[in-house]
């Protein structure tokens, strides 16, 4: 049991490059979530999905694509990206959004050039 | 969205002393929970607590739902509780909003 797992752990990218972050979980959870860390501001939600096929945008979601086409996987994508988008993503899962506990990924650093 | 504000943002402590953090929301949650941040960046739950208290050996946590705010306790702080410790509330629109977190610094 992997838990939720994040690729790559570290990415420097140029900006206007393309790249996306991959998530995934052998838990079986429903919720999945991306969430953005940078410096003094805490984690803040980027986009979350409550099941297969179903996506939304959270407080932070310009700039970044999501979709999710089987419970396991979440991948998080930057279309274009900005040197503003450099920071610590997680991920996160749980069972169902309602009463249920957060677990993370390891998190993935990205740094835009 | 909820503000979620968290008290004190850093905290110095000689190993063994106890310690308070605080932790007010702007509007009602339905899914509290407390989170340390290690040195190595990894988060890990310590607690799901939407009202109540919960203990964890040195650790506990207390929510009063009603009035929007959540405490957590550290006693007999140890070296291995460095770190950031976050907030964090779920809304009924499945969005969860973060504190931005406090930093402890445990010295032997």
């Amino acid at each position: 049991n992997a838990g939720v797992t994040q690729t790559p752990k570290f990415q420097v990218l140029k900006t206007g490059q393309s790249m996306t972050l991959q998530c995934a979980q052998d838990m079986n959870h429903e919720y999945m979530s991306w969430y953005r860390q940078d410096p003094g501001m805490g984690l803040r939600l980027i986009h979350y999905s409550v099941g297969a096929g179903i996506t939304d945008q959270g407080e932070v979601p310009n700039g970044y694509n999501v979709s999710r086409s089987t419970t396991e996987d979440f991948p998080l994508r930057l279309l274009s990206a900005a040197p503003s988008q450099t920071s610590v993503y997680f991920c996160a899962s749980t069972l169902g959004a309602g009463a249920n506990v957060l677990t993370f990924g390891a998190g993935s650093r990205l740094t835009v050039l | 969205g909820i503000q979620v504000e968290q008290s004190p943002p850093d905290l110095i402590l000689q190993e063994g002393a106890n310690s308070t953090l605080r932790c007010n929301f702007s509007d009602s949650v339905n899914n509290l929970q407390w989170f340390h941040q290690n040195p190595w960046g990894q988060l890990i739950n310590l607690f799901y607590i939407p009202s109540g208290t919960k203990q964890n050996g040195r650790l506990s946590a207390t929510t009063v739902a009603t009035e929007r705010y959540s405490l957590l306790y550290i006693s007999s702080s140890q070296t291995t509780d460095s770190g950031v410790y976050f907030c964090a509330g779920g809304t009924a629109g499945n969005q969860f909003y973060f504190g931005t977190g406090t930093s402890l610094t445990v010295i032997p």
